[in-house]
């Protein structure tokens, strides 16, 4: 079977431009959450989606949105990109929301490099 | 929100010894996972532990949640190169938010 997707795998923005990062959820898994990591951190959670519906946002800024779609991928927007959104951005699923779905399976990442 | 605390931030062991990484919060934990990243790699999910004083083991690996569920420990019994990587806790706190400490980085010299 396979795992959760991301693409694209590198990405070099500059300053001021936005970003679209798309992932696809292994195949019956409803969530998906998006994390931002940077360098030497742990992942930081942004988003959380469950059905379509925003389940969960971190302490990220607005120029910070996602979607999911009917299929269950989703995108991640960034809008005037900021040297510090360099990062390595994870999308995780799980089959559902809450305590009983905890186990998040990682896809491979997208690196972001903003210049 | 609620913090966990990772320590050590590096650990460079020999081969064949033993190898533990913490987790501490200052409030109480509903849960915690643990977490393996290779380098290069992507977080793995490796174990969860929801109950006061749960012990759980995989093969040389043993998880442990506090008492209070205030603190975490993971512990590798004779390392292997294999096990190299960053070992994250965290947890899932309300909001279906998981926070993640800030990863024990293990080196394994063979």
């Amino acid at each position: 079977d396979a795992g959760v997707t991301q693409s694209p795998t590198h990405l070099i923005k500059t300053r001021g431009q936005h970003v679209t990062l798309r992932c696809s959820p292994i195949s019956g898994h409803k969530s998906v959450s998006w994390y931002q990591q940077v360098l030497g951190q742990g992942p930081q959670f942004i988003f959380q989606y469950y059905e379509k519906e925003e389940r969960g946002r971190g302490n990220f800024p607005d120029r910070f949105s996602a979607r999911q779609f009917p299929n269950y991928s989703s995108e991640l927007n960034v809008n005037a990109l900021l040297l510090g959104d360099s990062a390595l951005y994870l999308c995780a699923s799980r089959p559902g929301s809450g305590f009983s779905y905890n186990e998040q399976f990682f896809g491979p990442g997208t690196r972001l490099t903003v210049l | 929100g609620q913090q966990v605390m990772q320590i050590p931030q590096y650990q460079h062991v020999q081969e064949g010894e033993d190898f533990t990484t913490y987790c501490n919060s200052s409030t109480t934990l509903s849960n915690i996972q643990w977490y393996k990243q290779r380098p290069g790699g992507h977080p793995v999910f490796l174990i969860q532990l929801v109950k006061s004083g749960e012990v759980k083991k995989q093969k040389r690996l043993t998880f442990q949640f506090g008492e209070a569920k205030k603190n975490s420990s993971l512990h590798i019994t004779a390392t292997q190169t294999t096990d190299v990587g960053t070992y994250f806790c965290a947890s899932m706190e309300y909001g279906n938010k998981l926070v993640f400490g800030a990863g024990t980085i293990l080196r394994v010299k063979s």
